[in-house]
């Protein structure tokens, strides 16, 4: 596999489970990202990872919570999710050296509903 | 906080002519870059071109150019020789030089080549 890689592609649930979301990047980026992208609305940034350390929370719920064990992967975790929250869910990744290459590079995204 | 505007939600060209696709943003930074994404309908978020702020040269890439105007905070992006395969939403983004490089996407422009 190459560039980043998002499973599952599509993910149906009900408000009342717990599922999770799994992103692996292949490009030996050191910095991950997490995008929630719905119909109408400009993509959102939801949290950013950089050497395994979150950066960032962009004021998510806290039914959403990230994990990112290692450079590698990056999780998020779905508990108790509401209708609202069904979207495209766009995992990215770059290397964050300080540098003028800091280019995202993003998975194809789990399509993700909430029923 | 830095804003990003794509004015025109949905723009068709015919094949092998040209388009420009407009991006306006709003930012007090001075050290900055700005993307240009496509989004083709499988949904794989692909990098077209990318601008440093810092260069008064507008990049290039093939087929794609940009017009940079950091007065007027303008970033189009222009299509030569369009192709079918260019058919996409495409996304203008801003991202500041600090530590998780946040990027900050504008709404698409859904663009359509017609044979």
């Amino acid at each position: 596999e190459t560039g980043v890689t998002q499973t599952p592609r599509h993910l149906v649930m009900g408000m009342t489970n717990k599922k999770s979301l799994k992103c692996e990047q292949h490009l030996g980026h050191n910095a991950m990202y997490w995008y929630k992208q719905s119909a109408k609305k400009p993509l959102e940034l939801m949290f950013v990872y950089s050497l395994e350390e979150r950066v960032e929370n962009n004021s998510v719920p806290s039914r959403f919570s990230p994990e990112c064990p290692n450079s590698s992967h990056l999780f998020l975790h779905l508990h108790t999710l509401q209708p609202e929250d069904s979207a495209l869910y766009l995992c990215a990744s770059s290397q964050d050296s300080g540098g003028a290459t800091d280019t995202q590079y993003f998975g194809p995204g789990t399509r993700l509903t909430v029923l | 906080a830095q804003t990003v505007t794509q004015s025109q939600p949905e723009m068709s060209v015919q094949e092998a002519e040209t388009v420009t696709l407009s991006c306006t943003y709003d930012t007090s930074e001075s050290n900055y870059y700005l993307f240009w994404y496509k989004q083709p309908p499988s949904r794989q978020m692909i990098l077209v071109i990318r601008q440093e702020a810092y260069k008064q040269q507008n990049a290039t890439e093939n087929r794609f150019s940009v017009n940079f105007q950091k007065a007027a905070k303008s970033f189009s992006l222009k299509i030569s020789d369009s192709q079918l395969g260019d058919t996409a939403m495409y996304f203008c983004a801003f991202m500041k030089r600090a530590a998780g490089n946040m990027l900050t996407f504008g709404g698409g422009t859904r663009l359509m080549v017609k044979p």
